[in-house]
């Protein structure tokens, strides 16, 4: 069974830079087909999709967020991070790390595409002043 | 921007149905996809490809998506099935993009 855990300090100070790992077990971040991806949830808020990273290293990111996001993944130790830089309270937020796969068929567009079916516990990061 | 649109709230009776609507340009040209996300926990996939569900999942749960609107549908509902539920999309690129999020009670 597939298991994703994310990792990190709980509270960041504002403007400096917000540092979170996820570590895969039950299965390889190298297999191809998937995205690893990370979303958040500020208090009594919706989710918001941060970013994804490919095995091989291609990243797609919130364009609203693109400026300050930077995700890899480190295929040794089996895990994919996120930074995000120049963090205010805004920023506070549950932060979960997800596995996306890819759909079976085509849609209407012609294009595949990818849904989160394996989700961290998550971890509240606090962003202070 | 690419947007989806849900209601903020929903209310059921226990037995009953809930349908929670989706709405965004020309979302039956994309799959619609659905995620449970009971208090305190970890969102949950319950549809993905607008009408399928995970191992797991109970048959209760159904989906369709055409026109400009998917739903999620939950039949004979449960106390259990009180929680938040978001749909997602792919926008026109690459960008994921989660509507606002619908709570439902069961009272």
């Amino acid at each position: 069974q597939l298991q994703l855990q994310e990792s990190g300090p709980g509270l960041v100070k504002a403007s400096e830079t917000l540092s979170l790992t996820c570590t895969v077990s039950g299965g390889s971040v190298r297999r191809s087909s998937y995205f690893w991806g990370w979303i958040r949830q500020a208090p009594g808020r919706g989710l918001e999709w941060i970013g994804s990273i490919y095995y091989s290293g291609s990243t797609y990111y919130n364009p609203s967020l693109k400026s300050r996001v930077t995700i890899s993944v480190d295929i040794s130790k089996n895990q994919f991070s996120l930074k995000l830089s120049s963090v205010t309270a805004a920023d506070t937020a549950i932060y979960y790390c997800a596995r996306e796969t890819p759909t079976d068929t085509y849609d209407n567009n012609g294009s595949i595409t990818y849904f989160f079916d394996y989700w961290g516990q998550g971890t509240l990061v606090t962003v202070s002043s | 921007s690419y947007e989806l649109t849900q209601p903020p709230s929903l209310s059921v009776s226990p037995g009953q149905t809930a349908s929670i609507t989706c709405s965004g340009d020309k979302l039956g040209d994309k799959f619609a996809f659905w995620y449970q996300q009971r208090p305190g926990q970890s969102p949950v996939l319950v549809i993905y490809q607008d009408d399928k569900r995970p191992s797991g999942i109970p048959e209760r749960f159904s989906g369709s998506n055409s026109g400009n609107t998917a739903t999620l549908t939950i039949s004979e509902t449960q106390a259990m099935d009180e929680a938040g539920y978001y749909c997602q999309a792919w926008d026109s690129s690459t960008t994921r993009v989660f509507g606002g999020g619908t709570t439902l009670t069961v009272l």
